[in-house]
């Protein structure tokens, strides 16, 4: 299993609330992922980062940012929390191998419920 | 545009049968196929990586097929087990994309019942 954690694995919160999403991982990868997905349906990418410092917007819109200002640490915060902003959210690290492909590992994952 | 196609939605076996899972995918250039397993409330885990010149590899009682001509893959489950119930998600990859992007299909939900 990969070393990668995520905390709190689930979380309810009301409506207006700040909460910041961990995600921490051993493997030194430089590269990590935030995806969300909703029950169903494909995971969708919402922000990644290359490195220490630098962070990217993913393919699908949100309200979340996130910060990278070690390898290990990739968390992401919402700044006021609304119920579409329920779902699941993982976060995931890369590195290439030999071949030149990415293998990507996920951690277990937050589900978040906003009321 | 880039997308992957997953089928059947959703499929109900009995332990111990076999089943098939479908994959078909548009994602150009193509560098390899996935097939991830995930159990609910889990992140997914990787079972196989196939790359282009590859086209089947096995990982105990999975495994994969890819035909990259007509872009399609399958995953083979012998022998259910009551543990193989999950969701079973087709993760495409580009090549020449320096962030290792993945395009994933919506996955095909497997119950096995005893």
């Amino acid at each position: 299993e990969a070393d990668i954690y995520q905390t709190p694995r689930y979380l309810v919160i009301g409506t207006g609330k700040k909460i910041t999403l961990e995600c921490s991982q051993t493997m030194g990868h430089d590269k990590m992922y935030w995806y969300q997905q909703d029950p169903g349906m494909e995971l969708h990418l919402i922000h990644y980062s290359y490195g220490v410092n630098s962070t990217e917007k993913g393919d699908l819109s949100s309200e979340s940012t996130v910060s990278r200002i070690r390898t290990e640490h990739f968390p992401l915060t919402l700044e006021s929390a609304r119920p579409s902003h329920t779902s699941q959210y993982l976060c995931a690290s890369s590195e290439p191998d030999p071949q030149g492909s990415y293998e990507q590992y996920f951690g277990p994952g937050t589900r978040l419920t906003v009321t | 545009k880039n997308q992957v196609e997953q089928s059947p939605q959703s499929l109900i076996i009995l332990e111990g049968k076999n089943c098939t899972l479908q994959c078909n995918y548009t994602v150009s250039p193509f560098s390899n196929l996935r097939w991830y397993k995930q159990d609910t409330g889990r992140g997914p885990v990787s079972l196989t990586i196939m790359t282009f010149s590859e086209n089947t590899k096995s990982n105990g009682r999975y495994t994969a097929t890819l035909d990259a001509d007509t872009k399609q893959s399958s995953l083979h489950i012998t022998a259910s087990q009551l543990s193989d119930s999950a969701s079973y998600i087709c993760v495409v990859s580009d090549r020449g994309s320096t962030l290792g992007r993945l395009y994933f299909g919506r996955g095909t939900q497997l119950t096995v019942w005893p």
